[in-house]
């Protein structure tokens, strides 16, 4: 089954207590995307990566890093979480400059 | 910069009927992507309808339809028959496939309450 695969779904963690959210796809898409959703704002995109190697800044990248060693995972890093990354993050992957973009399942992150 | 407005932060149906979903957007693009996502109380985002600009013909998926009007920069949704299952977030998104971010833009939301 074609899907995109995050972990952990929820997390709680504490300010400055480095974390990494992982986002798995099986579909061999070159492009992959890290969003965030916050109420009333929709969703922001954080980093994109266009092929192994190739990362580049979203809308919103300040306290967050990104790697693509290779080309299924796409790992978002939050090296010191301060409580405005609270929020539900979204990995994403498509094929192509237009296709179909597929989202994980999400991931609820709360940091106090 | 592209930007994507949905004017209605909520709404509501009763079961059966029909209902529309605003979503107006701006672009100095004439190539350009637009969809319907719906996110359910379990938060997966769901593509619901995908248009591309140089399509006259409005996209169509079963009860989902839109109305596209590209002068007027304007996709609306429509949802005939309303289920139930029907109720959720509902995000209109932008897409340009020029460059090397074709970062979906989406607007704020409109939460949708189908109603027995």
């Amino acid at each position: 089954e074609a899907q995109v695969t995050q972990n952990p779904r929820y997390l709680i963690t504490v300010t400055g207590k480095k974390l990494t959210v992982t986002c798995s796809q099986n579909m061999n898409h070159e492009y992959m995307s890290w969003y965030r959703q916050d109420p009333g704002l929709g969703l922001r995109q954080i980093y994109y990566s266009m092929n192994v190697e190739v990362t580049d800044k979203g809308d919103v990248p300040e306290g967050y890093k990104v790697s693509r060693k290779e080309k299924r995972n796409f790992p978002l890093i939050l090296e010191s979480p301060s409580p405005n990354q609270t929020s539900l993050y979204f990995c994403a992957s498509r094929y192509g400059t237009a296709g179909e973009q597929y989202f994980g399942p999400g991931t609820r992150l709360t940091v106090t | 910069a592209q930007t994507v407005t949905q004017s209605q932060p909520e709404m509501s149906v009763q079961e059966a009927e029909t209902v529309t979903l605003s979503c107006t957007y701006d672009t100095s693009e004439n190539n350009y992507y637009l969809f319907w996502y719906k996110q359910p109380p379990s938060r997966q985002m769901i593509l619901v309808i995908r248009q591309e600009a140089y399509k006259q013909q409005n996209a169509t998926e079963n009860r989902f339809s839109v109305n596209f009007q590209k002068a007027a920069k304007s996709f609306s949704l429509k949802i005939s028959d309303s289920q139930l299952g029907d109720t959720a977030m509902y995000f209109c998104a932008f897409m340009s496939p020029r460059g090397s971010q074709g970062n979906l833009i989406f607007g704020k939301g409109t939460k949708l309450s189908v109603k027995p």
